[in-house]
């Protein structure tokens, strides 16, 4: 959705505990997603994605989940470390938008973590 | 050492100038992107391009111009017709294959005095 004029929405944990980022897509026909990391003055990083066909991934230390029922999918961290503090985005293909290929970013969420 | 490159880091320029930021990619990949982000703010779509010699604007193309001349290149010149150019802009390259992952430059800071 649109992020311009909008404050990033911000989740606190504490070092140790497992962090789960949420993030909403509004078009059924989406059938595969990304979650990106950017750290403070850097641009994002490729964090792990997810295909339609697929309700769960795993990576190292995350995992994605998607369900398509309701349009969510989340990443989830598990102990979390300080180096994980950045802002998380999901990001998907616009099924709209044909040969012109483009992706579709969400807000954004800040993730803080207190040693 | 593969990957997309963007200069300079930092970038001053004094108001009513036109200023080109350099992007670079050797990942052989077809699709170029120019985004912009404020602070505190998500990333927002300025222009991009499928193949060499074409581009479409993006969300926000006013005030912004690109050219793609070669497959590793997509140069972003913010003119003095936008209004508000101060931001830190991302170029990101992608293979155009069916997942779209986009892969991102380290970004220019762009203050416009």
């Amino acid at each position: 959705g649109e992020s311009v004029g909008l404050h990033l929405p911000t989740l606190s944990v504490q070092e140790g505990d497992n962090s789960i980022i949420n993030c909403a897509y509004s078009n059924s026909a989406s059938d595969y997603f990304i979650w990106y990391k950017q750290e403070s003055g850097k641009g994002p990083q490729f964090i792990i994605d997810i295909r339609s066909n697929m309700d769960k991934r795993q990576g190292q230390r995350v995992t994605v989940l998607l369900n398509k029922t309701v349009k969510h999918l989340s990443l989830q961290i598990a102990a979390t470390q300080p180096g994980d503090s950045a802002v998380y985005f999901c990001a998907d293909p616009d099924p709209n938008a044909g040969n012109n290929r483009k992706l579709i970013w969400g807000l954004g969420t800040s993730l803080a973590v207190n040693p | 050492d593969g990957g997309i490159t963007q200069s300079p880091k930092y970038l001053f320029r004094k108001e009513g100038q036109n200023v080109t930021l350099s992007c670079e990619q050797n990942l052989n990949h077809d699709a170029m992107y120019w985004y912009r982000q404020d602070p505190g703010q998500g990333l927002r779509l300025i222009y991009y391009s499928q193949i060499v010699n074409d581009f479409q604007k993006g969300d926000i193309a006013e005030g912004y111009s690109v050219s793609r001349e070669k497959k590793e290149s997509f140069p972003l010149t913010v003119t003095s017709a936008q209004k508000n150019p101060t931001a830190f802009y991302l170029c990101a390259s992608s293979s155009g294959d069916d997942t779209d992952t986009q892969y991102f430059g380290p970004g220019t800071r762009l203050t416009v005095l």
